[in-house]
């Protein structure tokens, strides 16, 4: 089965620029979610949904971060604008189903940003 | 909001057994504990999971202490290809929160 795809790969802007990041996550996961990765820490996460509502945006900083899933398939998380602290790896996952603790989430590669 | 508590780094030889242990003291009844493993410039990757019992795959062994408080992944015979950051998670409402994980060396 394909996996969890992520676009770009890398991105490089400039601070106060806007930049967006697409996921599509395995085809039938309900659950998708977005974490963000800094040099050196362990992943963040920053909003999950459940089909194409949110469950959990506890840690996503709203005034410049905004996501979205239409239809409950594809993500875009957009950053709006950018600041040098930014600059991380952008992690998509994607699960089977919500509330059944035991199954694993799927991870993309990733995009890697960079805030010049 | 991560729960658990790992070493920052360990080392093992190539082809010895690997233990990385793994302290969640503030472990739910209905928490699953989850390992995954992030290879460099890769995204995470799942290993194993478990709720109570050991458990057992083609990667590894998970080994669940009886009051839940503390969880050891086994890895039978460490290769090159192990070299990563193993990342101990309780899976609690259907969310995933990191630590900082155990950056594991394998030394050929």
């Amino acid at each position: 089965e394909a996996g969890v795809a992520q676009s770009p790969r890398y991105k490089i802007i400039e601070k106060r620029q806007s930049v967006a990041f697409w996921c599509n996550p395995i085809s039938g996961h309900a659950t998708l979610y977005w974490y963000q990765q800094i040099l050196g820490q362990g992943p963040k996460l920053l909003i999950q949904f459940q089909n194409n509502g949110v469950v959990d945006d506890s840690q996503l900083p709203k005034d410049r971060f905004s996501a979205e899933r239409l239809k409950g398939v594809d993500s875009t998380l957009k950053i709006q604008p950018a600041k040098l602290e930014d600059s991380a790896v952008y992690l998509c996952a994607s699960s089977s189903a919500w509330g059944q603790l035991n199954t694993e989430a799927f991870f993309g590669q990733g995009t890697r940003l960079t805030v010049v | 909001d991560a729960k658990t508590t790992q070493p920052n780094s360990m080392e093992s030889n190539e082809e010895e057994p690997v233990h990385l242990p793994c302290n969640h003291s503030t472990i739910s009844g209905t928490d699953y504990i989850h390992w995954y493993r992030q290879l460099p410039s890769q995204g995470p990757e799942y290993v194993i999971h478990g709720l109570t019992s050991n458990v057992n795959n083609r990667m590894a062994s998970l080994a669940i202490a009886e009051d839940r408080k503390s969880s050891t992944l086994i890895l039978h015979r460490a290769t090159l290809r192990d070299a990563a950051v193993y990342y101990c998670i309780l899976n609690t409402g259907n969310q995933f929160y990191f630590g900082t994980g155990t950056s594991l060396t394998v030394i050929p």
